[in-house]
């Protein structure tokens, strides 16, 4: 099994362009979630779903959008890049509840971005 | 205000000695309580995870939870070099998918 897979694993960007980080997982989970990483900040929440078809904006979600159109993929889309979206990226998924534990999440080796 | 908060150190031992971490929180819904590792340049995979209060052992890592205090730890016993990390710790809310983090602290255990 791969687990959780994010592509691309670096990028560079210059402010307004836009992009799609992809996030694959093979385990069949139902719930799948964007996090940013920054320094002294932890993991923010950007966007989640709990299924095909159904999303959910978190805590950062401004400046992204999402989609899930299978139980496999969930692509986090930046409509028009901005320095302050200079950040590490996790893709993170899990079963739903009650199959899965709440807040057992297996994350993907992160998506580095910079713009310039 | 920040929901979780955590030292963010960094925290050098030398191997064998006793890390000890902790994370205070203000949202008293809080009912699960997990600690996270995470390897330079690597996703965090989950280390310890606990329901309300109480202690857990695994090993050599022991997670604590007192909720009248808000307060959480993770006690590493005879760390190791590959130890080094930075640990989150997380917590959510009953039936809640959503995690709140701390910021991390990273931990570095020399030889």
């Amino acid at each position: 099994n791969a687990g959780v897979t994010q592509t691309p694993k670096f990028q560079v960007l210059k402010t307004g362009q836009s992009m799609t980080l992809q996030c694959a997982q093979d385990m069949n989970h139902e719930y799948m979630s964007w996090y940013r990483q920054d320094p002294g900040m932890g993991l923010r929440l950007i966007h989640y779903s709990v299924g095909a078809g159904i999303t959910d904006q978190g805590e950062v979600p401004n400046g992204y959008n999402v989609s899930r159109s299978t139980t496999e993929d969930f692509p986090l889309r930046l409509l028009s890049a901005a320095p302050s979206q200079t950040s590490v990226y996790f893709c993170a998924s899990s079963y739903s509840m009650p199959r899965g534990k709440t807040g057992e999440l297996f994350f993907g080796e992160g998506s580095r971005l910079t713009v310039l | 205000q920040k929901e979780v908060e955590q030292d963010p150190g960094p925290l050098s031992v030398p191997e064998g000695a006793i890390v000890s971490l902790n994370c205070t929180y203000s949202n008293s819904a809080f009912q699960y309580f997990m600690w996270y590792r995470q390897y330079s340049r690597k996703g965090p995979e989950l280390l310890m995870y606990t329901y309300s209060s109480g202690n857990k052992e695994d090993g050599r890592f022991t997670a604590q939870v007192d909720k009248s205090s808000k307060y959480i730890s993770l006690f590493i016993r005879d760390s190791q070099p590959s130890d080094s990390a930075t640990y989150l710790c997380a917590m959510s809310r009953s039936n809640d998918y959503k995690l709140s983090f701390g910021a991390g602290t990273t931990v570095t255990v020399r030889a």
